[in-house]
């Protein structure tokens, strides 16, 4: 089946430890989004790739960066992880043209 | 900037109950409205969507959703609850043009008690 796939969907790291989250997809969408989810919060867009170009929101931290070698894949690298970046980070995607966004399962970001 | 409300965190009811969780947005152009759903430990998944034509929609699992343009409003609502639709449920809006980023709200966590 097409699918989002987030790898790993648990991470642990030390607080100031770089980490990356991964994310792939098999639905061939130009669109990628990453957005973190703390607890009882709204889902909050951090950052997009329209095919390859990178669309950053204004509020998202210098820590966060992301990449995107390829269509399939977008990595979410946070460079210095705080305590307040513990979260549930979400990957989707969607087709140019199309307002439907696909997501992944998540992956749950603790930070000691 | 767009926003958007969920009335209630949570919801309890009882199997076989009524279900209406409101939604309302803050954006004064031509909007797309979603309704997500998160089961336990799943991914979140569209349950229903308004682009255009007739506000009332009808999605996946019995939901249904009605946009009321002059009240900004998309309550998402189903006749007869099952203990499967225990969930939280999120609604979210995005600017009528083909491509634009969603704005979520805070999300109704609903527990069904059979």
């Amino acid at each position: 089946d097409a699918m989002v796939i987030q790898n790993p969907r648990y991470q642990v790291t030390q607080f100031g430890k770089p980490v990356t989250l991964s994310c792939s997809q098999t639905l061939n969408h130009n669109v990628m989004y990453w957005y973190q989810q703390k607890s009882s919060q709204a889902p909050k867009l951090l950052f997009h790739y329209y095919d390859k170009d990178f669309n950053n929101e204004a509020d998202t931290p210098d820590n966060f960066q992301s990449r995107r070698p390829n269509t399939s894949f977008c990595f979410l690298d946070i460079r210095s992880p705080g305590l307040g970046d513990a979260a549930m980070y979400l990957c989707a995607t969607s087709r140019q043209g199309e307002d439907e966004q696909f997501f992944g399962p998540g992956t749950r970001l603790t930070v000691l | 900037a767009q926003s958007v409300s969920q009335h209630n965190h949570h919801v309890i009811l009882s199997e076989a109950a009524s279900l209406e969780l409101g939604c309302n947005y803050s954006y004064g152009g031509t909007v797309n409205l979603f309704w997500y759903v998160q089961y336990p430990g799943q991914h979140l998944q569209l349950l229903l969507k308004y682009f255009s034509g007739d506000p009332l929609v009808k999605g996946i699992k019995g939901f249904e959703a009605e946009f009321i343009k002059s009240k900004f409003s998309f309550n998402l609502r189903k006749p007869s609850v099952q203990w499967s639709d225990t969930a939280e449920y999120f609604c979210a809006v995005n600017r009528n043009s083909g491509y634009s980023t969603l704005t979520f709200g805070k999300g109704t966590m609903l527990l069904v008690s059979p």
